[in-house]
Order: C-alpha cells, then structure tokens, then sequence
C-alpha cells in the first residue's frame, strides 16, 4: 500500500516552453502533497507544501508564478514548470502524507532536461 | 529553523559487517520526528526507520536500528550485517510536529558502498 506515482518520469522540453509532472497517490488519500527538487549528488529541497483544496505554501526562494502548483484532489498535484530554462533542468520528486498520519511517501521522480 | 547535518560524504562497509552513519540536528523544538531514508540508484526514495522525539527507546527494523540521543541531538543510523542491497544514499531528516508544519528538512546525505 501507500503508492505514489509520478508521470512521466522523464522529459525533454525546449527552453521558453512549459511542462507539467504529475503526482498521484495511488491507494490512499493524500490531504498534503510536496515537492522537492534535487540536484545531482545533492539533497532533496522542499520546493512547495501543496494542500487539496487550497493554494501551495512555497519556501522562500521558489517562484511561484514559475513553478504552478495545483491539488486539486485528494489524489493527485501537478507541478508546472512555465517558460522553463536550462538551469530548470533537475530531478523533481513529490511525496504525499496519508491525513493523520507521519509518514511521506514518495514518488519515484521526474527527471526534466531542458535544451 | 532547523538544520540536519550528516557528516560523512561518504562511507564504505564490507558485507556482512556493520556501519553507522551519522546525524546531527539543530532544534528548539520538543516535539518532532527523525527519519532515515534510503536512495538507491534508482532514485525512489525508501523509508528506513522513523523515531519519535517523546519515545526513548531507539527504534529498530530488522538489521537497521538507530541511536538517539536527544540531548546530545544525534541520530545515527547502524545497519548490521551488510548487504550488497543496502549500497546507496542515505538521507537523515527532521519534521517538526509544532505549528502545523509537515515539511521534512533533510541533510545532504550519506553515500554509503558495500564491498563484497
């Protein structure tokens, strides 16, 4: 149990343009979802706190008018990354927390290259 | 805020041997949860082993288990008996259970190699 999915897990995208991950928990309901980004050989960095129903919570540093967040159910957010650039390019990699409860659980990743 | 150190780029352990991995946190806070997770090469983040701050008893998970010393804020993971599987990045991490926060702040982690 406690699956999360992440589509696609890899993309290729032309500078100026946007794409959008996807982030679904599979067999439970996810009240909150995050999402990180990771560079190579570096750690995860919370990019956003993403609450069903209402608007993403971004850390200090993200833009959010850049990187649109949206949970628009219980099991599923969407990351867009808009006008991306080649310094965009990274591994973003989501979790989701079943309501109540202390675990995350993550996705498998997205890796985005931008040309 | 908090802050999560791991000390140790990297490490290596032979099979069937034991290896601690160490973790530091910086917090004003009673209340919170530590974490190890693993990454291996396929990037999937896997949960390890969870410790809750109010419990004393150091958790344990088959042949992974942790020493936590809350007063001295350390949380070192050692896994025993070594296998070839457990070759990966190991990430400690906080959560606080104060003011609603969720988030999870994670060290830098901890290349762990197994040699056969």
């Amino acid at each position: 149990g406690a699956v999360v999915s992440q589509h696609p897990s890899r993309v290729i995208c032309k500078s100026g343009t946007s794409v959008k991950i996807e982030c679904r928990s599979l067999d439970f309901q996810a009240t909150t979802m995050f999402w990180y980004r990771q560079f190579p050989k570096k750690s995860l960095m919370l990019m956003a706190t993403s609450n069903e129903g209402s608007k993403a919570t971004y850390e200090q540093g993200v833009e959010k008018d850049k990187f649109l967040i949206n949970h628009a159910s219980l099991t599923l957010s969407t990351l867009t990354v808009t006008s991306a650039h080649p310094e965009d390019s990274s591994f973003y990699i989501c979790s989701a927390r079943i309501a109540g409860g202390p675990k995350q659980y993550f996705g498998p990743g997205t890796r985005l290259t931008v040309t | 805020a908090q802050t999560v150190t791991q000390s140790q780029p990297e490490m290596s352990v032979q099979e069937a041997e034991t290896v601690t991995l160490s973790c530091t946190y910086d917090t004003s806070e009673s209340d919170y949860y530590l974490f190890w997770y693993k990454q291996p090469p396929s990037r999937q983040m896997i949960l390890v082993i969870r410790q809750e701050a109010y419990k004393q008893q150091n958790a344990t998970e088959n042949r992974f288990s942790v020493n936590f010393q809350k007063a001295a804020k350390s949380f070192s993971l050692k896994i025993s008996d070594s296998q070839l599987g457990d070759a990966a990045m190991y990430f400690c991490a906080y959560r606080s259970e104060q003011g609603g926060s969720e988030k999870l702040v994670f060290g830098k982690g901890t290349k762990l190699t197994v040699n056969p």
